[in-house]
């Protein structure tokens, strides 16, 4: 039982650089979304998706862009790395269910760009 | 004024004792609040949640909102080594099911000493 794997788990850009920060769940979750996590800052939401083709922003979203192709996968792309945006990248899944459902992280890429 | 203020810590407890985190919110329509643990380089888990105000206790942990302080607060007996982790309190309101735009506390990172 895999839960939300993320991959990298290591990354290093340089300013300007682009990349995909890949994000995968097997739990048949409906809801994914992304998070970055910074000391002093805690947990703050990039964009989220409540279903394949459906994504919408979070607190955070500017330099950051997120597609729904699949219900299993949510790649979050950075597309001119800045320094501003070295951080802990965690993506996490739930049911839609009545009631609370939980977030399931994965555990996490950590983004370094000089 | 951030809506969910969390001490940071670090919190350094002996083996055995009893410990207690805590944080406050400024958004009275938060009614779903959240306690989730993580350890070092992992992502975080859910630990507890409770539905507006009252206690929750399951096992050696116990939770407890006050909604007419804004206050809510994570009791751990018997703290062991293996609860040294950082304790994050989260919350969002009703209808977003306890993971639709969950705000974070910025966790309280704890050490039970042997």
């Amino acid at each position: 039982n895999a839960g939300v794997t993320q991959t990298p788990k290591f990354q290093v850009l340089k300013t300007g650089q682009s990349m995909t920060l890949q994000c995968a769940q097997d739990m048949n979750h409906e809801y994914m979304s992304w998070y970055r996590q910074d000391p002093g800052m805690g947990l703050r939401l990039i964009h989220y998706s409540v279903g394949a083709g459906i994504t919408d922003q979070g607190e955070v979203p500017n330099g950051y862009n997120v597609s729904r192709s699949t219900t299993e996968d949510f790649p979050l792309r950075l597309l001119s790395a800045a320094p501003s945006q070295t951080s802990v990248y965690f993506c996490a899944s739930s049911s839609v269910e009545q009631g609370i459902s939980p977030l399931h992280f994965g555990n996490g890429t950590r983004l370094t760009v000089t | 004024q951030k809506e969910v203020e969390q001490d940071p810590g670090p919190l350094s407890v002996p083996e055995g004792a009893i410990v207690s985190l805590n944080c406050t919110y400024s958004n009275s329509a938060f009614q779903y609040f959240m306690w989730y643990r993580q350890y070092s380089r992992k992502g975080p888990e859910l630990l507890m949640y409770t539905y507006s105000s009252g206690n929750k206790e399951d096992g050696r942990f116990t939770a407890q909102v006050d909604k007419s302080s804004k206050y809510i607060s994570l009791f751990i007996r018997d703290s062991q080594p293996s609860d040294s982790a950082t304790y994050l309190c989260a919350m969002n309101q009703a209808g977003f099911g306890g993971y639709q735009k969950v705000t974070f506390g910025i966790g309280t990172k704890l050490q039970v000493i042997p």
